[in-house]
């Protein structure tokens, strides 16, 4: 079946210029995740949903980033004012969460360049 | 605070020459513990989850145990195409899960 889908796979902002992150996940799983990844680091949580309900954002860096799902499917992560810190692997993970597996499974990423 | 740590950092194999990577956690709680591959440029691929001490899971090469405080990925006689990173997780009371830095493996024929 199909997997996690993400778009656009590469994205080069100009520093103050905003983007939009997409995620498609494997149809039917509840919860949807992202996940920031640096070069050479393991991926490092930003939100999470369960549904359409936001459960934790305390992941954000800042309030330049904002997370929608509003349909409970497919969601978009948004990066206001681009900063050059904010280069990096943007993964999406959904999870079925039947009540006895959380696992993950992950799409390809979208990688951010900031000049 | 909570933390996952993995060892060794890197990993450099012949063929068939057998070895297990270190994955060490201080979190209270635990939902479960999990094991991810990583190719260079692609999202991580589950390999295995983990939820109680005592438990093993079996995959082709692969084998992960979990005691109460770490988790073992051992890998018996790899091959080249086993070369990535491995990546540890752990979930723990909410659903998010905490990443270890990974364990870059290489295997020479």
């Amino acid at each position: 079946g199909a997997g996690v889908s993400q778009s656009p796979r590469y994205k080069v902002a100009k520093r103050g210029q905003d983007v939009a992150l997409r995620c498609d996940p494997i149809s039917g799983h509840v919860s949807l995740f992202w996940y920031q990844q640096a070069l050479g680091q393991g991926p490092e949580f930003l939100t999470y949903f369960q549904n359409e309900a936001q459960l934790d954002k305390s992941g954000l860096p800042s309030d330049r980033f904002f997370a929608e799902r509003p349909e409970g499917s497919v969601s978009t992560l948004k990066i206001q004012r681009t900063q050059q810190e904010d280069s990096a692997v943007y993964l999406c993970a959904s999870s079925l969460r039947d009540g006895s597996s959380y696992e993950q499974y992950f799409g390809p990423g979208t990688r951010l360049t900031v000049t | 605070e909570d933390q996952v740590t993995q060892s060794p950092e890197a990993l450099r194999l012949q063929e068939g020459e057998s070895s297990s990577l270190n994955c060490s956690y201080t979190v209270s709680g635990l939902r479960g513990l999990f094991w991810y591959r990583q190719d260079p440029g692609k999202g991580p691929e589950f390999l295995f989850t983990l939820y109680s001490a005592g438990e093993e899971k079996e995959k082709e090469r692969l084998k992960a145990t979990l005691t109460k405080k770490e988790s073992f990925l051992h890998i018996t006689a790899p091959k080249p195409e086993d070369s990535a990173t491995y990546l540890c997780a752990v979930a723990y009371n909410t659903d998010k899960l905490i990443f270890g830095t990974g364990t870059r493996l290489q295997v020479f024929p």
